[in-house]
């Protein structure tokens, strides 16, 4: 089974300073996800990403948060200067393509605390 | 614009008895619906999905759903439940133009008792 797989599994980090979360997405997919679920709260859409730009984005993906993929294989998310309210479990995604056919894969997410 | 209702965020249930976990969605276009689970400690699993097609969707572990219209519900079942079940549940839907991007339920966690 393939998988996507993230770093780090949890960090802590004082609020205000910059965060950048890993994810290795499948390696023949094309379309990479950011997804963030806040405690006790649902699992929310951040952004998409193909062909090395950004294809939608939520309300939530504002100038602090920014994504690339740098080096063909990690696709990050960055969140420039986090605040509290940004400690929740973010989960990224991969797929091959864009139609009803693909399936969305996810990985385990990684856990961030501001304090 | 589409969103998603999960009734009852704690479901308990014998081993060997059925699971149903109600999901209804509202759509404003043809939904692709979707049931994923998260066991603890780990990410989001895909159980099933519909897109187009029949309606009663089959998925792993013994899992399925039907899609109803008319009643705008994916509500997912399985005859019998294992202690290997014990989980979240989350319905998603999206549409056929915003493929990827899920909106998700607030989850069912499902508790298998022996």
């Amino acid at each position: 089974e393939p998988e996507v797989t993230q770093t780090p599994s949890h960090q802590v980090t004082q609020m205000g300073q910059e965060v950048i979360l890993r994810c290795v997405p499948i390696s023949n997919h094309l379309y990479f996800y950011w997804y963030r679920q806040i405690l006790g709260q649902k699992v929310e859409f951040l952004v998409s990403f193909y062909n090395n730009e950004i294809s939608e984005k939520s309300e939530i993906f504002d100038d602090q948060f920014s994504v690339e993929r740098p080096d063909g294989s990690n696709f990050t998310l960055k969140i420039r200067s986090t605040k509290l309210e940004d400690s929740a479990m973010y989960f990224c995604a991969s797929a091959q393509g864009r139609s009803s056919g693909n399936t969305i894969y996810f990985g385990e997410g990684s856990w961030l605390t501001v304090v | 614009a589409q969103s998603v209702t999960q009734l009852g965020s704690h479901v308990s249930v014998s081993e060997g008895a059925l699971v149903l976990l109600r999901c209804n969605y509202s759509s404003s276009v043809p939904p692709y619906l979707f049931w994923y689970v998260q066991y603890p400690n780990q990410g989001l699993q895909l159980l099933l999905k519909y897109t187009t097609g029949a309606t009663l969707v089959k998925g792993i572990n013994g899992f399925e759903a039907e899609f109803k219209k008319s009643e705008t519900s994916f509500h997912l079942t399985k005859p019998s439940a294992h202690m290997s079940d014990a989980a979240e549940y989350f319905c998603a839907v999206s549409g056929p133009d915003s493929w990827g991007k899920l909106q998700f339920g607030a989850g069912t966690q499902v508790v298998v008792t022996p």
